[in-house]
């Protein structure tokens, strides 16, 4: 059974760094390309980029570029995401989802990871 | 910065058919298949069709979808409670390196 499972909620000030993760299981870990979605409160679904495992081939949305990195560890199967200083607008829910290919939909979604930045 | 633009609510009762837009452009919708994915209350997205009228297995065949040029649809015949959600569109669209794009979302209420 495929399984995309996400570290847990955090709660971070303004200006503060974080890194959180989405672990696969279920399938080839390095043969799938894995997407972060951003949904901020009451709001849709924002697509952030993507990631290859299999050889850290990475692609931002214009929208995301610049403002957070993504990043993967084939060897523990995880995927990740990260700020290096946090805006109180970087408040939202953030999924981790596997796209079936390159250019291609995807087909299994992580739970979520919400993260809240306040002062 | 979505491109696809769905209306925002949708509704019915029981029973009824419900038909959910989606206005794209020739550089995603016009040249790449479409995804519709289900957003039950406090849950996170599933995938209910793609390649654009294609369920994946366990998906009610009360749902379908449809394309033609630069729009898709998304239909719902014999609504049920549990449909009460929000639905997305998705594309890739080949600008620039490429770009995975959302649709604006529609909430789907059952009366």
């Amino acid at each position: 059974e495929v399984q995309l499972v996400q570290s847990g909620a955090e709660v971070k000030k303004p200006g503060e760094s974080l890194k959180i993760s989405c672990k696969g299981s279920g399938y080839s870990f390095t043969s799938y390309w894995i997407g972060w979605v951003r949904q901020m409160p009451g709001k849709g679904l924002e697509w952030m980029g993507i990631i290859y495992p299999g050889d850290s081939d990475t692609r931002y949305s214009p929208s995301f570029q610049g403002q957070v990195t993504i990043s993967a560890d084939k060897s523990i199967s995880t995927a990740y995401l990260q700020w290096s200083s946090l805006k109180a607008s970087d408040t939202a829910m953030y999924y981790c989802a596997r796209h079936l290919g390159e250019l291609s939909r995807i087909d299994y979604w992580g739970q979520g990871t919400l993260v809240t930045v306040s002062s | 910065q979505s491109v696809l633009t769905q209306p925002p609510s949708a509704s019915g009762t029981p029973g009824q058919r419900v038909t959910i837009s989606c206005s794209g452009s020739s550089s995603n919708i016009g040249s790449n298949t479409v995804n519709w994915y289900q957003q039950l209350p406090g849950t996170a997205p599933k995938l209910l069709i793609y390649s654009n009228n294609q369920r994946p297995s366990g998906v009610p065949d009360r749902f379908s979808g449809s394309k033609s040029g630069t729009s898709a649809s998304l239909a719902i015949s014999g609504l049920q409670s549990e449909d009460e959600a929000d639905y997305y569109c998705a594309a890739w669209d080949d600008s620039l390196n490429g770009l995975y794009v959302f649709g604006t979302g529609t909430k789907v209420t059952v009366l």
